[in-house]
């Protein structure tokens, strides 16, 4: 199985504030990388696909890059309704396999 | 536009089986190059692929889980479903469905998951 080990666990930021995630891979995963958004009683949300192509509908405050090993997701300008956890997904193979998540709150 | 809605009992005696079914609306679950997919999470820990059945009927699964589960579909009631039998405490989840594109190989969309707990 492919591991993805996301860091940090878990980040307090503010309004406003700019925030990094990132997401390392086991072995070489290509572009085949996904982020998505989770909050409590709510569907989870893919926001980019393919390292990074922004679902259509998500904001353009959010960004991803990298490909092969290592890869990040950026949320510039950090709102109210950003506050989630995030994981990052591999789908170069199966077993698909996800990061540990990453929960932003607020500080 | 597609909708995703888990179904099923939220309490299960250990050594059974859990089953739950996933009602796709907004569009028929034959139409398309689609994985239908089963993840679930456990309280407090990360999310964790159980497996997927595509259009065509094949089916790929968890290695970790393999020997347990089965999923199926109904075209008839636009449905599909999951089977994990000799559930333990362990298999305390909620668990979600969601579509995975065969082409771009993301999940989109989901359902809003459903707690199942194993418990006497």
């Amino acid at each position: 199985d492919i591991e993805m080990t996301q860091s940090p666990s878990s980040l307090s930021a503010s309004v406003g504030d700019r925030v990094t995630i990132t997401c390392r891979a086991s072995q070489s995963i290509n572009k085949f990388l996904n982020w998505y958004q989770l909050k409590p009683g709510k569907a989870p949300k893919v926001l980019i696909y393919l390292a990074s192509t922004l679902q259509s509908g998500v904001p353009s405050r959010f960004s991803g890059s990298g490909s092969g090993t290592d890869f990040t997701l950026t949320i510039s300008n950090l709102q109210p309704e950003d506050f989630a956890t995030y994981y990052c997904q591999q789908s170069e193979n199966t077993p698909r396999t996800f990061g540990q998540g990453t929960k932003v709150d607020i500080k | 536009q597609v909708q995703l809605q888990e179904s099923g009992p939220g309490l299960v005696k250990p050594s059974q089986t859990l089953s739950l079914t996933c009602t796709v609306s907004g569009d028929s679950i034959s139409s398309g190059s689609y994985h239908w997919s089963w993840i679930r999470q456990p309280a407090g820990k990360g999310l964790e692929w159980i497996g997927r059945m595509y259009t065509d009927g094949s089916t790929k699964y968890s290695p970790s889980l393999k020997s347990r589960v089965s999923i199926s579909v109904d075209t008839s009631k636009n449905q599909f479903s999951l089977k994990l039998t000799s559930v333990t405490a362990a298999d305390t989840a909620m668990y979600f469905c969601a579509r995975e594109d065969s082409y771009y190989v993301f999940f989109d969309p989901w359902g809003q998951g459903t707690l199942v707990t194993v418990s006497s």
